[in-house]
């Protein structure tokens, strides 16, 4: 069965410094790796995918099949950045596997 | 609207009520599925329909749950007899193609059910 650990609840950052929220899973199969965040009073949605390598708001994630992370990573935290964090993990059957999130907030 | 909606936003329901949970899914959009967050939590997949065919409905906790999407758009998700344990927020999300495209999924802003 598929699981998606992030281990940290709650991370604080002060603006200007990196910040990594990290994420583990455990899958048999190939993975499709997400990176979902909401904003304070907004939906849920969708912020990168490990498929497309790209870099959103400054975030970039790339996937390390040997250690099974996906960790995501910034190099200057903003305020703006300050939101929840979810990574997830989609099977072949197209349902995801979501970790319990980690509360970014970056300091002024 | 542009996005996906769900109603009611909040719902409050004595223990052993029946509940309906709405959603309208972005207009055109293929699969449907239907999450459960609990306090703390992560979303918690309950199930999956392409148009009209509810493909998989293995996170459904018991036979309470129940859902539907008669004409391939609108669905409900119906939780009979509510428990405590059923508290959580109900997410519905949408995409434009079947599962096996890798597109992007649309949350909705979730509906907040509280049993008392």
């Amino acid at each position: 069965a598929q699981r998606v650990t992030q281990p940290e609840k709650l991370l604080s950052v002060f603006k200007g410094a990196p910040v990594e929220l990290k994420c583990n899973y455990s899958y048999s199969g190939s993975p499709e790796l997400f990176w979902y965040v909401q904003y304070s009073r907004q939906r849920l949605q969708l912020l990168l995918r490990h498929i497309s390598r790209e870099s959103i708001k400054g975030f970039t994630a790339d996937l390390n099949k040997g250690e099974t992370s996906f960790h995501l990573k910034k190099p200057f935290a903003q305020e703006e950045d300050s939101a929840m964090y979810y990574c997830a993990l989609n099977t072949n059957a197209g349902k995801s596997t979501f970790g319990d999130g980690t509360t970014l907030t970056v300091k002024p | 609207g542009a996005g996906v909606s769900q109603s009611p936003r909040y719902k409050v329901a004595k223990r052993g009520q029946d509940v309906a949970l709405r959603c309208d899914p972005i207009s055109g959009h293929v699969s449907l599925f239907w999450y459960q967050q609990a306090l703390g939590q992560g979303p918690e997949f309950l199930t999956y329909f392409q148009n009209e065919a509810q493909l998989d409905k293995s996170g459904l906790p018991s036979d309470r749950f129940f859902a539907e999407r008669p004409e391939g758009s609108v669905s409900t998700l119906k939780i009979q007899r509510t428990q405590q344990e059923d508290s959580a927020v109900y997410l519905c999300a949408s995409s434009l193609e079947t599962v096996l495209s890798g597109n992007t999924i649309y949350f909705g802003e979730g509906s907040w059910l509280t049993v008392v």
